[in-house]
């Protein structure tokens, strides 16, 4: 799977829109970008993924460039509970093989 | 409908003991994955089961660590002759085909005296 890059951490004021951005320069043409983040003491939990259109669903909306090479993952209005660690993950879709986490992204949503 | 759970929650274990940590994945999932998180670490990836395949084990770090897969369900990770290092939250998670997102367990903490 191509390599990501997340900046460490991030902070975000509850309401306002929190935008975490990921470099995956290396994606294949058959490798979609997937997201998924970690609540404190919980398992990894699945957000979106996209190959290369938007997407949106009810918890986030999935933005990737025209090249391909990185992406936006965008949680409109930002609420405490959305604190966590997200994990931005390129892969094959149809493949069911393991995930490789990178560090990922620190959000902290404050009042 | 029910997701994926491990048992026990917390697993305190003297060193040199073994320990078998237990996961029961989504019903009608074909494949299952065992990862680990260390303190303050990311996850790392273990052993994975697809259906009647031989498992990818590339990720166990020594053969001191196993897993078994019965009956296409349940799977048990198994440490022998536990180590300090071994201590972290053992996660399992288990998929479909189709879609192929992973559900992942609340995790079992492991924690060697």
């Amino acid at each position: 799977d191509a390599k990501t890059t997340q900046p460490p951490s991030m902070d975000c004021a509850e309401g306002r829109a929190a935008n975490l951005p990921c470099n995956h320069s290396t994606i294949s043409g058959n490798e979609y970008v997937y997201w998924y983040r970690q609540i404190h003491s919980q398992g990894p939990q699945y957000i979106i993924h996209g190959l290369k259109n938007n997407e949106t669903n009810e918890m986030a909306s999935l933005i990737i460039t025209e090249d391909r090479k990185s992406s936006t993952l965008i949680l409109p209005h930002a609420t405490l509970r959305d604190t966590a660690v997200y994990y931005c993950i390129v892969r094959l879709v149809y493949n069911t093989d393991k995930l490789i986490f990178g560090t990922g992204t620190r959000l902290q949503v404050f009042p | 409908g029910a997701g994926v759970s491990q048992s026990p929650s917390n697993k305190v274990t003297e060193k040199g003991k073994d320990v078998e940590l237990r996961c029961d994945p989504i019903s009608g999932h074909t494949a299952l994955y065992w990862y680990r998180q260390s303190l303050g670490q990311g996850l790392e990836f273990l052993i994975y089961f697809q259906g009647n395949s031989a498992p990818d084990k590339s990720g166990l770090p020594s053969d001191r660590f196993s897993a078994e897969r019965t009956g296409g369900s349940v799977s048990t990770l198994t440490i022998q002759r536990t180590q300090q290092e071994d201590s972290a939250v053992y996660l399992c998670a288990s998929s479909s085909l189709s879609p192929t997102e992973q559900y992942f367990g609340p995790g079992t903490r492991l924690t060697v005296t």
